[in-house]
């Protein structure tokens, strides 16, 4: 139990357009889910965190209207990157944390979106 | 903020010997978590300490949790293959439930 999927795996894009990645989790409900930047060979950044019904909360320094987020269920939060630029290349990774049940303080961490802007 | 630092950053091991790696942090901790990500893959959750002095094992990795709640270890003996990847610990905040990640251990294992 407790999978985490996101889609797509890897996209490639043009600088300029808007790219949209999908974080699920399959068999449970998630009130919050995380979104993280991974550069190479660097740990994860948290990026904002998501919670169904109502605004995301962003970390310092991280642009809440480049990076939309959107958390319309307790299975799906969606990572808006608008008018990508090639320094937003990275490996997006979310992460969510069980409603109930064991292991509330566990994040569960999806696969991950490596992007590449051109 | 919160901020764990991981040493070494890197880790040539041979295959068959113990290494440790290291978090250490300037605050008391509620709590640490260990993480492993494969290259190219994901972070999975190893497992989390709460307790001073606390010590866990999962088969060849031993953890332990500083009897200050300040610093963490993470010990793999008769390192294999499979053990290549990142090793991360990470700090979860009460509030917010958000996860602050040290630097990380990049291993890498000579058969």
């Amino acid at each position: 139990g407790a999978v985490v999927s996101q889609h797509p795996s890897w996209v490639i894009c043009k600088s300029g357009t808007s790219v949209k990645i999908e974080c699920r989790s399959l068999d449970f409900q998630a009130t919050t889910m995380f979104w993280y930047r991974q550069f190479p060979k660097q740990s994860l950044m948290l990026m904002a965190t998501s919670n169904e019904g109502s605004k995301a909360t962003y970390e310092q320094g991280v642009e809440k209207d480049k990076f939309l987020i959107n958390h319309a269920s307790l299975t799906l939060s969606t990572l808006t990157v608008t008018s990508a630029h090639p320094e937003d290349s990275s490996f997006y990774i979310c992460s969510a944390r069980r409603l109930a049940g064991p292991s509330t303080d566990t994040q569960y961490f999806g696969p991950g979106t490596r992007l590449t802007v051109l | 903020g919160q901020q764990v630092m991981q040493i070494p950053q890197y880790q040539h091991v041979q295959e068959g010997e113990d290494f440790t790696t290291y978090c250490n942090s300037s605050t008391t901790l509620s709590n640490i978590q260990w993480y492993k990500q494969r290259p190219g893959g994901h972070p999975v959750f190893l497992i989390q300490l709460v307790k001073s002095g606390e010590v866990k094992k999962q088969k060849r990795l031993t953890f332990q949790f500083g009897e200050a709640k300040k610093n963490s270890s993470l010990h793999i003996t008769a390192t294999q293959t499979t053990d290549v990847g990142t090793y991360f610990c990470a700090t979860l905040k009460a509030a917010g439930n958000k996860l602050t990640f040290g630097g990380g251990t990049r291993v890498l294992v000579k058969p």
